[in-house]
């Protein structure tokens, strides 16, 4: 069974200014995605950016990045220049990667609370 | 990403009713899920629904309390049943990306139960 780790409850930062959340996970697989979702008060979830394991590259979404640490099972999300409506919840997610049709179910981090301050 | 639309938006029930959560998906998918999301918690997911076959439930949930019906491939419901106040949370329903890489998900139905 996979398990998704996030500690930091909740995080505070300025408006412009860069963030990182951090994630780690625990799994015997192999082959696997990883996401965040932004969850802010109107409940949606919101896909923020994905990572394949197998690629060794980075992924990046326009202020969003992350750092992929696969030997250490890390994968924490930097927001850069962050603006008030990145406010919400942030969820850690990991999916194996699924090659016989079977449901490639989510597993979530219980997730941290960010605020953006102007 | 699949536009995905959920009826209602929120409910107030009664302790004991049985409240039908529909979700509806703008192209056809292979898999919808159904997860529960408890005040202040995380996702946990209830459900997969395949077209066609019957839904596989996750441990702790059982067919009795949330059956689920998956008649098309753009279409599903769940119902929670007997309701009680622990029943309060937000269903949320997502889809599998056409790769079957990513999950999309619905705006979420809020639940209360009085």
């Amino acid at each position: 069974a996979q398990t998704v780790t996030q500690s930091q409850p909740e995080m505070s930062v300025q408006e412009a200014e860069t963030v990182t959340l951090s994630c780690t996970y625990d799994t015997s697989e192999n082959n696997y995605y990883l996401f965040w979702y932004k969850q802010p008060p109107s409940r949606q979830m919101i896909l923020v950016i994905r990572q394949e394991a197998y690629k060794q590259q980075n992924a990046t979404e326009n202020r969003f990045s992350v750092n992929f640490q696969k030997a250490a099972k890390s994968f924490s999300l930097k927001i850069s220049d962050s603006q008030l409506g990145d406010t919400a919840m942030y969820f850690c997610a990991f999916m194996k990667l699924n090659y016989t049709g079977a449901n490639s179910k989510l597993t979530f981090g219980k997730g941290i609370t960010l605020s953006v301050r102007p | 990403s699949a536009v995905i639309s959920q009826k209602p938006s929120r409910d107030i029930c009664q302790r004991g009713t049985s409240l039908t959560i529909q979700c509806q998906v703008d192209s056809q998918v292979t898999m919808m899920f159904w997860y529960r999301q408890q005040p202040g918690q995380s996702l946990t997911l209830i459900a997969t629904a395949n077209q066609g076959s019957e839904a596989t439930y996750e441990s702790g949930f059982v067919i009795d309390k949330f059956p689920i019906s998956r008649p098309n491939l753009t279409f599903s419901t769940l119902t929670v049943s007997n309701m009680s106040p622990e029943d309060s949370s937000i269903y949320l329903c997502s889809v599998d990306g056409p790769n079957r890489d990513t999950q999309y998900f619905g705006p979420g139905t809020r639940l209360t139960v009085l």
